[in-house]
Formats: C-alpha cells, structure tokens, sequence
C-alpha cells in the first residue's frame, strides 16, 4: 500500500521556538495533503487542507500566520510551528490522497512537546 | 454539520471472541465511510470503506462493516479477535475520498487471553 512518512516522530522545544513537520508520500504522488491535530483521547480535528503549489486552506479558528504550511512538490508537505507555545502541544498527523486506489493515506504522526 | 460519534470509548474482548464497534454518524447526504485502525506509533492504516453499493463492506484483517443507512450507523465486525487486534480504531465521514475526513474520537481495543 501507499505510504506516508512524518519527520520527526517526536520534538520538543523551547516556548517561543519554531519547529518544522515534515510529511512525503513515499510512493505515489499525492496532489492533495491534510494536517490534522490530535489531542490525548480526542479525535483528530483537521487544520488545514493543502494542495501543490498552492495556498493552503485553513479551517476556523487555526491561525494561518502560526502554522504555515507548504506544499511544494506532489511528495512532500511541511508545518511549521511558529513561535511555539505550550498550548501547541499536541499530536499532528498528516495525509496524502493518491496512490493506486485514490484514498487517503496517513503519517504516523508527530509529537509535539513545547516546554 | 457532519458529525461521528463512537460511543465505546475502551472495549475489552477475549482472544477468539467476536467483536461489534460502534459508529453512529450525521452527515445530510449518503457519506463516504471509513475505519482506521492506529496501533502506538503508527500511522492510521485504512481498514475498509464504503461509498455504494453492498452496504456488508469485507475489509482487510478479516474486518467488515455494516451500513444502515436508516439508523446512521456503520459498525466493524469481526468474528473472532486476535491479539494482534489491540489498538485504536476510528470511524470516520467525508463527502467523497479525497476531501477532509471528520472523525470519531476512537475506540480503545483491548485484548485479553
């Protein structure tokens, strides 16, 4: 099956401190990407959708100017964190639609821990 | 607004014994379907959906699920449960397959000998 990787699989850092979320579909090219956020025994609540070389879409009430997302290639997908906070810390999954039976294929997920 | 709800927040089952997970969901038009399973440091491996046609959906690891369409209701099946079946498993609804997916808040399984 179609495969996504996230980098890292966990971080923390320092409150005020930017970190960058990697996500690649490994073998198949997904022109549409999701960021969703995951916190203890909730489920996962989307973020924003991003599409290749475009701007992404966010949903209400995430701050677009927080967590900036590029998706510029059919491989690969990033999130930045900006000036983390303790608030931020949370569970983010991405997704890439593709692959040779179009569905959504998940990341393992990134762990963020803002001290 | 489309919205999932995953009643059975832990269930515990014996190894062997059939399993039924629970997914009522609300969306105003026919849904597309879909159960994750996401096992501790994995990513959400997609078990099955459903879209059309037969609402007895067959999935991977011996899975199925049910649509009722007049109960809103789309359980996971399985007749006999393996250890390996442990981990989290997540109803979730879209308008089609490549949109954003709203999804339940998961079902613990646990498996015991």
């Amino acid at each position: 099956g179609a495969v996504v990787s996230q980098h890292p699989s966990r971080v923390i850092c320092k409150s005020g401190t930017s970190v960058k979320i990697e996500c690649r579909s490994l073998d198949f090219q997904a022109t549409t990407m999701f960021w969703y956020r995951q916190f203890p025994k909730q489920s996962l609540m989307l973020m924003a959708t991003s599409n290749e070389g475009s701007k992404a879409t966010y949903e209400q009430g995430v701050e677009k100017d927080k967590f900036l997302i590029n998706h510029a290639s059919l491989t690969l997908s990033t999130l930045t964190v900006t000036s983390a906070h303790p608030e931020d810390s949370s569970f983010y999954i991405c997704s890439g639609f593709g692959g040779r039976t179009q569905d959504q294929y998940f990341g393992p997920g990134t762990r963020l821990l803002v001290l | 607004a489309q919205s999932v709800t995953q009643p059975d927040i832990h269930i515990t089952v014996s190894e062997g014994a059939s399993l039924e997970l629970r997914c009522n969901y609300s969306y105003g038009a026919t849904p597309y379907l879909f159960w994750y399973v996401q096992s501790p440091g994995q990513g959400l491996q997609l078990l099955l959906k459903y879209f059309s046609g037969d609402t007895l959906v067959q999935g991977i690891k011996g899975f199925e699920a049910e649509f009722k369409r007049s109960q809103s209701s789309f359980n996971l099946r399985k007749p006999s449960v393996h250890w390996s079946d442990a981990a989290e498993y997540f109803c979730a609804v879209g308008p089609s397959g490549n949109t954003p997916l709203v999804f339940g808040k998961g079902t613990r399984l646990s498996v015991i000998a």
